[in-house]
């Protein structure tokens, strides 16, 4: 069972909120990632880690904020909230390029 | 452009029975092929990870073939149960490059 925990798991918040998404691994991975889903969509990468104080954009161009200050921490910050920003949004995390990918449970947003 | 298509888009079966799903890919160069089982509203479970020298690759009731000449990938599911229902995403590792993420096949398993 893979060790990345997603908090909260279900979150609805108004227009205009600042909000964080928590993600946190304990398998020491380097790499961690955030993708975007929509209801039976497919994912869509929206920002990427390689380690400590390093984060990259995506594919999928978002007005999320990541951070990474610490190599077990990734989080995910909007802030200002609207409703375009409804979604589930998924964390992962793996050791290398190549290697498995490891996913949270994921946070779903509904923003009213 | 590297690209992940798979068929069908979605697939109706009783339990019991078998079922195979497709994945074709244009992914340069490749490291390796996966395929995850996501339930609704969870995060995707990795099920098999194939490189280019594997051809079969089995974990319980799924089992995963692949054809790096022909560039594709079957996940073949036998005597489905209702908990098979979920989405199928293949996805191909190109290396030292983001992952290719196919559309999924959305399977429901009927009692």
């Amino acid at each position: 069972e893979a060790d990345i925990y997603q908090t909260p798991r279900y979150l609805v918040i108004g227009t205009g909120k600042k909000i964080t998404l928590e993600c946190s691994q304990t398998m020491g991975h380097d790499k961690m990632y955030w993708y975007q889903q929509d209801p039976g969509m497919e994912l869509h990468l929206i920002h990427y880690s390689y380690g400590v104080n390093s984060t990259e954009k995506g594919d999928l161009s978002s007005e999320s904020t990541v951070s990474r200050i610490r190599t077990e921490h990734f989080p995910l910050t909007l802030e200002s909230a609207r409703p375009s920003h409804t979604s589930q949004y998924l964390c992962a995390s793996s050791e290398n390029y190549s290697g498995e990918l490891f996913f949270g449970e994921g946070s779903r947003l509904t923003v009213l | 452009k590297n690209q992940v298509e798979q068929s069908p888009q979605s697939l109706i079966i009783l339990e019991g029975k078998n079922c195979t799903l497709q994945c074709n890919y244009t992914v340069s160069p490749f490291s390796n092929l996966r395929w995850y089982k996501q339930d609704t509203g969870r995060g995707p479970v990795s099920l098999t990870i194939m490189t280019f020298s594997e051809n079969t690759k089995s974990n319980g009731r799924y089992t995963a073939t692949l054809d790096a000449d022909t560039k594709q990938s079957s996940l073949h599911i036998t005597a489905s149960q209702l908990s098979d229902s979920a989405s199928y995403i293949c996805v191909v590792s190109p290396g030292f490059q983001k992952l290719v993420f196919g559309t999924g096949t959305r399977l429901l398993v009927s009692p």
